[in-house]
Protein backbone atom coordinates (compact mmCIF):
# COMPACT_ATOMS: atom_id res chain seq x y z
CA UNK A 1 0.00 0.00 0.00
CA UNK A 2 1.53 3.20 -0.70
CA UNK A 3 1.82 5.90 2.09
CA UNK A 4 3.02 9.13 2.35
CA UNK A 5 3.66 10.85 5.72
CA UNK A 6 4.40 14.19 6.13
CA UNK A 7 5.91 15.78 9.16
CA UNK A 8 7.57 18.94 10.35
CA UNK A 9 4.63 21.31 10.18
CA UNK A 10 3.34 23.96 13.07
CA UNK A 11 3.38 27.44 14.06
CA UNK A 12 6.01 29.75 12.83
CA UNK A 13 6.65 33.33 12.68
CA UNK A 14 6.93 35.77 9.77
CA UNK A 15 10.34 35.29 8.37
CA UNK A 16 11.10 32.48 9.94
CA UNK A 17 11.89 29.34 8.36
CA UNK A 18 10.49 25.24 8.68
CA UNK A 19 11.42 21.79 7.00
CA UNK A 20 8.94 19.20 6.16
CA UNK A 21 9.47 15.63 5.57
CA UNK A 22 7.51 13.42 3.69
CA UNK A 23 8.13 9.75 4.24
CA UNK A 24 7.19 7.79 1.50
CA UNK A 25 6.61 3.54 1.77
CA UNK A 26 4.90 0.91 0.06
CA UNK A 27 6.62 1.80 -3.18
CA UNK A 28 10.06 2.06 -5.09
CA UNK A 29 10.27 5.86 -4.02
CA UNK A 30 13.76 6.00 -6.41
CA UNK A 31 11.43 5.50 -9.61
CA UNK A 32 9.28 8.65 -8.95
CA UNK A 33 9.03 11.75 -9.62
CA UNK A 34 7.41 14.30 -6.16
CA UNK A 35 5.56 16.95 -5.81
CA UNK A 36 4.72 19.43 -2.84
CA UNK A 37 1.08 20.91 -2.90
CA UNK A 38 -0.16 23.28 -0.69
CA UNK A 39 -3.71 23.95 -0.18
CA UNK A 40 -4.36 27.52 2.23
CA UNK A 41 -7.09 26.74 5.03
CA UNK A 42 -10.78 26.80 3.22
CA UNK A 43 -9.14 27.53 -0.06
CA UNK A 44 -8.41 25.35 -3.51
CA UNK A 45 -5.18 23.35 -4.48
CA UNK A 46 -1.81 24.90 -5.12
CA UNK A 47 1.38 23.23 -6.96
CA UNK A 48 4.49 24.10 -4.98
CA UNK A 49 7.41 22.24 -6.15
CA UNK A 50 8.26 19.57 -8.17
CA UNK A 51 11.53 17.33 -8.52
CA UNK A 52 12.55 14.23 -9.82
CA UNK A 53 14.13 10.98 -9.72
CA UNK A 54 17.29 11.92 -9.11
CA UNK A 55 17.07 15.25 -7.50
CA UNK A 56 18.54 17.40 -10.52
CA UNK A 57 15.70 18.78 -12.28
CA UNK A 58 13.43 21.11 -10.13
CA UNK A 59 10.61 23.22 -10.47
CA UNK A 60 9.21 25.98 -7.98
CA UNK A 61 5.71 27.95 -8.30
CA UNK A 62 6.99 31.89 -8.69
CA UNK A 63 4.67 32.25 -5.61
CA UNK A 64 7.91 30.23 -3.55
CA UNK A 65 10.87 30.47 -5.93
CA UNK A 66 13.89 32.09 -3.86
CA UNK A 67 12.46 30.48 -0.37
CA UNK A 68 11.37 27.20 -0.75
CA UNK A 69 13.96 24.14 -1.50
CA UNK A 70 12.75 21.06 -2.57
CA UNK A 71 14.93 17.65 -1.94
CA UNK A 72 14.83 14.20 -1.38
CA UNK A 73 17.00 10.96 -0.10
CA UNK A 74 16.38 8.06 -1.87
CA UNK A 75 18.41 5.97 0.49
CA UNK A 76 15.53 6.78 3.18
CA UNK A 77 12.41 7.10 0.28
CA UNK A 78 12.04 10.65 1.90
CA UNK A 79 11.16 14.14 0.58
CA UNK A 80 12.17 17.42 1.70
CA UNK A 81 10.54 21.05 1.65
CA UNK A 82 12.69 23.61 3.46
CA UNK A 83 10.90 26.53 3.52
CA UNK A 84 12.31 30.14 4.23
CA UNK A 85 11.46 33.74 4.40
CA UNK A 86 8.15 32.40 5.02
CA UNK A 87 5.15 35.07 4.70
CA UNK A 88 1.18 34.79 6.15
CA UNK A 89 0.07 33.44 2.79
CA UNK A 90 1.99 30.49 2.78
CA UNK A 91 -0.07 29.36 5.59
CA UNK A 92 -1.88 26.08 4.59
CA UNK A 93 -1.87 22.00 4.66
CA UNK A 94 1.24 21.24 2.83
CA UNK A 95 1.20 18.09 0.56
CA UNK A 96 3.69 15.35 -0.46
CA UNK A 97 2.23 13.58 -3.86
CA UNK A 98 3.65 10.67 -6.17
CA UNK A 99 4.02 11.94 -9.42
CA UNK A 100 4.39 8.79 -11.70
CA UNK A 101 6.05 9.43 -15.26
CA UNK A 102 6.00 13.05 -14.28
CA UNK A 103 2.47 13.29 -16.11
CA UNK A 104 0.15 13.83 -12.90
CA UNK A 105 -0.46 13.09 -9.20
CA UNK A 106 -1.55 10.03 -8.48
CA UNK A 107 -1.48 9.60 -4.41
CA UNK A 108 -1.25 12.49 -1.89
CA UNK A 109 0.29 12.41 1.72
CA UNK A 110 -2.64 13.18 4.70
CA UNK A 111 -0.78 17.10 4.47
CA UNK A 112 1.13 18.91 7.20
CA UNK A 113 -0.21 21.86 8.73
CA UNK A 114 1.90 25.31 8.45
CA UNK A 115 0.74 28.25 10.45
CA UNK A 116 3.20 31.21 9.71
CA UNK A 117 2.17 34.05 12.46
CA UNK A 118 3.12 36.45 15.10
CA UNK B 1 -0.01 29.96 -16.67
CA UNK B 2 -2.94 28.56 -17.57
CA UNK B 3 -5.97 29.11 -16.14
CA UNK B 4 -8.75 26.17 -15.14
CA UNK B 5 -11.75 27.13 -14.52
CA UNK B 6 -14.60 24.89 -13.49
CA UNK B 7 -18.59 25.07 -13.33
CA UNK B 8 -20.23 25.36 -11.32
CA UNK B 9 -18.51 26.29 -7.75
CA UNK B 10 -21.37 24.99 -5.72
CA UNK B 11 -24.23 22.31 -6.22
CA UNK B 12 -27.13 21.09 -4.17
CA UNK B 13 -28.48 17.63 -5.57
CA UNK B 14 -30.62 14.62 -4.44
CA UNK B 15 -29.23 11.13 -4.63
CA UNK B 16 -29.30 9.07 -7.98
CA UNK B 17 -29.68 12.67 -9.92
CA UNK B 18 -26.79 12.97 -12.62
CA UNK B 19 -23.72 16.07 -11.41
CA UNK B 20 -22.04 17.46 -14.34
CA UNK B 21 -19.04 19.59 -13.84
CA UNK B 22 -17.59 21.34 -16.73
CA UNK B 23 -13.28 22.45 -16.27
CA UNK B 24 -12.54 24.57 -19.48
CA UNK B 25 -8.71 25.60 -19.91
CA UNK B 26 -7.44 28.92 -21.05
CA UNK B 27 -5.25 27.06 -23.82
CA UNK B 28 -5.60 23.72 -24.94
CA UNK B 29 -3.75 21.09 -22.86
CA UNK B 30 -4.65 18.02 -25.11
CA UNK B 31 -5.95 15.29 -22.52
CA UNK B 32 -3.34 16.31 -19.67
CA UNK B 33 -6.54 17.00 -17.25
CA UNK B 34 -7.11 14.83 -14.02
CA UNK B 35 -10.02 15.03 -11.80
CA UNK B 36 -9.55 14.61 -7.68
CA UNK B 37 -12.32 13.91 -5.44
CA UNK B 38 -11.70 15.60 -1.74
CA UNK B 39 -14.12 15.16 1.07
CA UNK B 40 -13.65 17.63 4.43
CA UNK B 41 -10.40 16.76 6.38
CA UNK B 42 -8.76 14.25 4.05
CA UNK B 43 -6.46 14.79 1.23
CA UNK B 44 -7.61 14.71 -2.57
CA UNK B 45 -8.09 11.31 -3.84
CA UNK B 46 -7.89 10.70 -7.86
CA UNK B 47 -10.59 9.86 -9.68
CA UNK B 48 -10.19 10.36 -13.47
CA UNK B 49 -6.85 10.84 -15.18
CA UNK B 50 -6.01 11.73 -18.51
CA UNK B 51 -9.64 13.50 -19.35
CA UNK B 52 -11.32 9.91 -19.59
CA UNK B 53 -9.28 6.72 -17.92
CA UNK B 54 -11.07 5.91 -14.54
CA UNK B 55 -8.63 4.90 -11.57
CA UNK B 56 -8.80 1.04 -10.11
CA UNK B 57 -11.07 1.21 -7.36
CA UNK B 58 -13.02 4.25 -8.35
CA UNK B 59 -16.83 3.27 -8.63
CA UNK B 60 -18.39 3.25 -12.17
CA UNK B 61 -20.50 5.96 -12.07
CA UNK B 62 -17.73 8.68 -12.31
CA UNK B 63 -16.96 9.21 -15.85
CA UNK B 64 -14.88 12.35 -17.78
CA UNK B 65 -14.41 13.54 -21.04
CA UNK B 66 -12.60 15.77 -23.44
CA UNK B 67 -9.75 17.12 -24.84
CA UNK B 68 -8.41 20.39 -25.80
CA UNK B 69 -10.16 23.01 -23.35
CA UNK B 70 -13.41 21.61 -22.17
CA UNK B 71 -13.44 19.08 -19.95
CA UNK B 72 -16.58 17.43 -17.94
CA UNK B 73 -16.71 15.45 -15.07
CA UNK B 74 -20.25 13.19 -14.61
CA UNK B 75 -21.37 11.49 -11.65
CA UNK B 76 -24.49 9.20 -13.03
CA UNK B 77 -26.70 8.69 -10.54
CA UNK B 78 -25.23 10.49 -6.99
CA UNK B 79 -24.86 8.38 -4.03
CA UNK B 80 -24.33 10.61 -0.17
CA UNK B 81 -20.70 9.03 0.00
CA UNK B 82 -20.17 11.45 -2.86
CA UNK B 83 -20.66 14.99 -1.10
CA UNK B 84 -16.92 16.46 -1.68
CA UNK B 85 -15.47 19.20 -3.09
CA UNK B 86 -14.06 18.04 -7.07
CA UNK B 87 -11.08 19.52 -8.55
CA UNK B 88 -9.44 19.32 -12.41
CA UNK B 89 -5.83 19.81 -12.71
CA UNK B 90 -3.77 20.19 -15.89
CA UNK B 91 -0.51 18.75 -16.18
CA UNK B 92 0.25 19.98 -20.20
CA UNK B 93 2.83 22.57 -18.77
CA UNK B 94 4.55 24.38 -15.83
CA UNK B 95 3.27 25.56 -13.29
CA UNK B 96 0.92 22.96 -13.11
CA UNK B 97 -2.58 24.28 -11.84
CA UNK B 98 -5.87 23.24 -10.58
CA UNK B 99 -9.56 24.27 -11.26
CA UNK B 100 -11.26 26.63 -8.08
CA UNK B 101 -13.08 23.35 -7.13
CA UNK B 102 -16.77 22.32 -7.28
CA UNK B 103 -18.59 21.73 -4.05
CA UNK B 104 -21.03 18.55 -4.42
CA UNK B 105 -23.51 18.74 -1.35
CA UNK B 106 -26.11 16.16 -1.07
CA UNK B 107 -29.85 17.36 -0.15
Amino acid sequence: EVQLVESGGGLVQPGGSVRLSCAASGFTFSTYEMNWVRQAPGKGLEWVSYINFAGNVIYYADSVKGRFTISRDNANSSLFLQMNNLRAEDTAIYYCARVPFGEHIDYWGQGTLVTVSS
Amino acid sequence: EIVLTQFPDFQSVTPKEKVTITCRASQSIGSSLHWYQQKPNQSPKLLIRFASQSMSGVPSRFSGSGSGTDFTLIIHSLEAEDAATYYCHQSSDLPWTFGQGTKVEIK
